[in-house]
């Protein structure tokens, strides 16, 4: 099966930009969508598309995905921001499978 | 405004049953396919299962066939998880999720969620 590889967290001063990797085989050549996850709140689908922004999530958040990493990039990150944040593709077609997720925390 | 409101979690022995359900609004909900997944306490999203919009195909992970059963019922706006055998590691909030378009798109709404616990 595939296997999608986030660090279990990431740290970042307020203001700063923050990256989150998701590592998978050729990555590259599928469509990975992202996921902000605040304790006790449902996920939100803050990217899709590898760096297309759904309405309503701000212009501090973007993607990129090439060959084996794709990565999540939040610019001036707020105190707002930390939460858990999962990558997700679909694999062959009618599989889907979620990074282990990574903890973002603000310092 | 699109909104997705599980039912049906509660505390089950092991190796009842139980069924889930969620109630959607604010969409045309036979045109979207709609897919469960859940989170063990402490844990990450495990994807269970997913179900086009006219109920004709599904789609589980190879882990769960024989278990659980998706289902939708389009004139009640309704999705459903039938889950059979249940084991403690079932324990987990199970989230239902609407699909962007089509059934391989990504999540773009999601429920808050309804807790299921399995113990004795």
């Amino acid at each position: 099966s595939y296997v999608l590889t986030q660090p279990p967290s990431v740290s970042v001063a307020p203001g700063k930009t923050a990256s989150i990797t998701c590592g998978g085989d050729n990555i590259g050549s599928r469509s990975v969508h992202w996921y902000q996850q605040k304790p006790g709140q449902a996920p939100v689908l803050v990217i899709h598309y590898d760096n297309d922004r759904p309405s309503g999530i701000p212009e501090r958040f973007s993607g990129s995905n090439s060959e084996n990493t794709a990565t999540l990039t939040i610019s001036r990150v707020e105190a707002g921001d930390e939460a858990d944040y999962y990558c997700q593709v679909w694999y062959s077609s009618n599989d889907v499978v979620f990074g282990g997720g990574t903890k973002l925390t603000v310092l | 405004e699109v909104m997705l409101v599980e039912s049906g979690g509660g505390l089950v022995q092991p190796g009842g049953s139980l069924r889930l359900s969620c109630a959607a609004s604010g969409f045309t909900f036979s045109d979207y396919p709609m897919t469960w997944v859940r989170q063990a306490p402490g844990k990450g999203l495990e994807w269970l299962s997913t179900i086009s919009g006219s109920g004709g195909t599904t789609f589980f992970p190879d882990s769960e066939k024989g278990r659980f059963t998706v289902s939708r019922d389009n004139s009640k706006d309704t999705l459903y998880l039938q889950m059979h055998r249940l084991r403690a590691d079932d324990t987990a909030v199970y989230y239902c999720a609407k699909g962007a378009t089509t059934v391989t798109t990504p999540f773009d709404y999601w429920g808050r969620g309804t807790l299921v616990t399995v113990s004795s």
